[in-house]
This record gives C-alpha cells, sequence and structure tokens, in this order.
C-alpha cells in the first residue's frame, strides 16, 4: 500500500516562493504521475500539476508561470514550488499519485495528508 | 469557478438512495471515460471511490456506484448510512484548458 508523507512550512511571506515536499513509501516512484492539488479554506479542489518519473511535467494553466515541479527518485520525493504567492494561495496543498492513459489523467488514488499552507506577513 | 457543475447539498435519511449529478461539456465529461468521484470526510484528505466512470477501487463498498449519459455522470449511494455525510467532489479528464477539472462539491447530510 503506497503512502504519501508531505512536509514543509506552514508559513508563507507574501512575495516569497512556497515549497513543500511529498515523500513516497510503500510503491515504486518510477511510475504514474505524481501531483499537487490544493484546496482554500472552505472551498473545492483544483488540480496544480504533475510531474513523470523521467522529469516530465504538466501544469495547470492558470498556476504555470509560477508553478515548477521536481523529482528525485533516489530519495522517492518529489516536491512543488509556487512562487510570488499572495493571500489567494492559501490553502490546504495535498500530493496525490495520478494514473494516466495516453496523454490523458485518470485519477488519483493515493493521497497526502495535506499541510495547510497560509500566506501571511 | 468550476468547469464541472454539482447540486451543493443532497439529503437522505439512512436507508435511502442519494444521486449526486456532476454536469460538464463536450470537453471534458462528455468526450472521456474518465470521470472519478472522491469522498472527502471532514479535515481528512479525499479519497478516491469511483473511477473511470463506474469502477470501484479495493475496499470500496459497492453501495457507490457510478454512471455517465452524455455530458452528465452520476454517483449513487445505495443504503445511505450516516458514515457517508461527507463532501463528494467528481473530477474529469478535459480536452481543453486546465486537463483535469473537478467541480464544485456536494455536501451529503444523513437526516
Amino acid at each position: 500500500q503506497v503512502q504519501l508523507q508531505q512536509s514543509g512550512p506552514g508559513l508563507v511571506k507574501p512575495s516569497e516562493t512556497l515549497s513543500l515536499t511529498c515523500t513516497v513509501s510503500g510503491g515504486s516512484i518510477s511510475s504514474h504521475y505524481w501531483s499537487y492539488i490544493r484546496q482554500p479554506p472552505g472551498k473545492g479542489l483544483e488540480w496544480i500539476g504533475y510531474i513523470y518519473y523521467n522529469g516530465g511535467t504538466d501544469y495547470n494553466p492558470s498556476l504555470k508561470s509560477r508553478v515548477t515541479m521536481s523529482i528525485d527518485t533516489s530519495k522517492t520525493q518529489f516536491s512543488l514550488m509556487l512562487n510570488s504567492v499572495t493571500a489567494a494561495d492559501t490553502a490546504v496543498y495535498y500530493c496525490a499519485r495520478g494514473w494516466r492513459v495516453g496523454s490523458t489523467l485518470r485519477y488519483f488514488d493515493s493521497w497526502g495528508q495535506g499541510i495547510l499552507v497560509t500566506v501571511s506577513s | 469557478q468550476s468547469a464541472l457543475t454539482q447540486p451543493a447539498s443532497v439529503s437522505g435519511s439512512p436507508g435511502q438512495s442519494i444521486t449526486i449529478s456532476c454536469t460538464g461539456t463536450s470537453s471534458d465529461v462528455g468526450a472521456y471515460e474518465y470521470v472519478s468521484w472522491y469522498q472527502q470526510l471532514p479535515g481528512k484528505a479525499p479519497k478516491l471511490i469511483i473511477y473511470d466512470v463506474s469502477t470501484r477501487p479495493s475496499g470500496i463498498s459497492n453501495r457507490f456506484s457510478g454512471s455517465k449519459s452524455g455530458n452528465t455522470a452520476s454517483l449513487t449511494i445505495s443504503g445511505l448510512q450516516a458514515e457517508d455525510e461527507a463532501d463528494y467532489y467528481c473530477c474529469s479528464s478535459a480536452a481543453s484548458g486546465t486537463p483535469y477539472v473537478f467541480g464544485p462539491g456536494t455536501t451529503v447530510n444523513v437526516l
């Protein structure tokens, strides 16, 4: 049973960079599409992007200019960086394992515990 | 603003069946057989309960079922139980814009 453990700061200052890491255990990181999804307080879910084990990425167009995802297969970790954050980026951030067929994302079957990141000075 | 639409809330009594709709367009729900549903209990991470329109992951109760007709997908919960009180989100692959879109979520209340 794959498990995803998230880590990172819960408070980020406006205009700075949000940085989170997700560690994968109990399964191979060298497959699937490793994603980040966020949920503002009291609101719905928003897909941020994914990274494949070979470093290939795809991002939500609305966030693409500010998002960078990376992967370290030796540490079985993948990471999210979101720069120039504002209060609108305050949310619970989840990492998740994604399945794809061809170029189409299908679903996310394993999720991290989530980290509330607050953007505030 | 979500590309998919769901009712804000659905209520039912224990033992009843309820259905949650998820309406999209011919560019998302209508274009792919990749609609999924997630259950989110308060304060918890979402949990996959249906994928590929109607497939249940291992360990998910057969009280949960999914279907799709045209641009609308549906989640049915039969034999409603108190433990089913949660938010439910539909998701779909999409051909334009964001490649994966979520609905706004539906709160299920068990009366």
